[in-house]
């Protein structure tokens, strides 16, 4: 018979208007801490990464948090935009492995013009 | 640079065939990654290979997935004998060994088995 697909949680924002996308992890043991971005049709794409050692990190309109307390990642995008309308991935894993991943179950992102 | 070369884009195959995805990986990157993506598993890693040799294999679903990496430039992963449940999106990627940060991938196999 035909499984039923998880709904993937979704965020609406109007264009111009930060976004928040919030993530939990479950590995206490990882080290580094990536966001994915996928198109429909085509493969995640990076956007910014942090280490453990780190709680903030700013990249172009992009900034990502780590709560190592309560495990949770955030990605915040500044003034966003109709092209910005994806899926994001947050991934984990161990920083001296670089690409041995564990990856979230995305949100999509809708951003109305 | 192309970026991470995947074929088929897509393959419409029967249960019990053999399907084979091919991989060429960005030139000089020497680790290769294979996940499946799937809306009721999201990405899951199934195997890598550090310098064409496989290293964790630990998420390869069952014998009936193998995958090769013959040589630096090329590498497949095959189902036989497929089976409905195989239908996934199969996503090559490739990064330097020992360096973090961007993992690249591919765009993709969509592989449906009916």
């Amino acid at each position: 018979g035909e499984s039923v697909g998880l709904h993937l949680p979704t965020l609406s924002v109007q264009e111009g208007d930060n976004s928040i996308i919030n993530c939990a992890y479950s590995n206490s043991a990882s080290d580094y801490f990536i966001w994915y971005k996928q198109e429909s049709g085509k493969g995640p794409q990076f956007i910014i990464d942090i280490r453990s050692n780190m709680d903030k990190r700013q990249g172009q309109r992009v900034t990502v948090l780590l709560n190592k307390t309560v495990k949770h990642l955030s990605l915040q995008i500044a003034a966003t935009q109709p092209g910005d309308s994806a899926v994001y991935f947050c991934a984990e894993g161990p920083y001296n492995q670089g690409g041995k991943l564990i990856f979230g179950q995305g949100t999509e992102l809708s951003v109305k013009p | 640079d192309a970026g991470v070369i995947q074929s088929p884009r897509h393959e419409v195959t029967e249960m019990g065939q053999e399907v084979t995805l091919r991989c060429k990986p960005i030139s000089g990157h020497n680790s290769l990654f294979w996940y499946r993506q799937t809306m009721m598993r999201g990405l899951e890693l199934l195997i890598y290979f550090n310098n064409n040799v496989p290293i964790d294999d630990s998420g390869m679903p069952e014998d009936r997935f193998s995958a090769k990496m013959p040589n630096a430039s090329f590498s497949t992963l095959k189902i036989q004998p497929s089976e409905p449940r195989d239908s996934a999106v199969y996503f090559c990627a490739s990064i330097s060994t020992g360096v973090t940060g961007e993992l690249f991938f591919g765009e993709g196999s969509r592989l449906t088995v009916l």
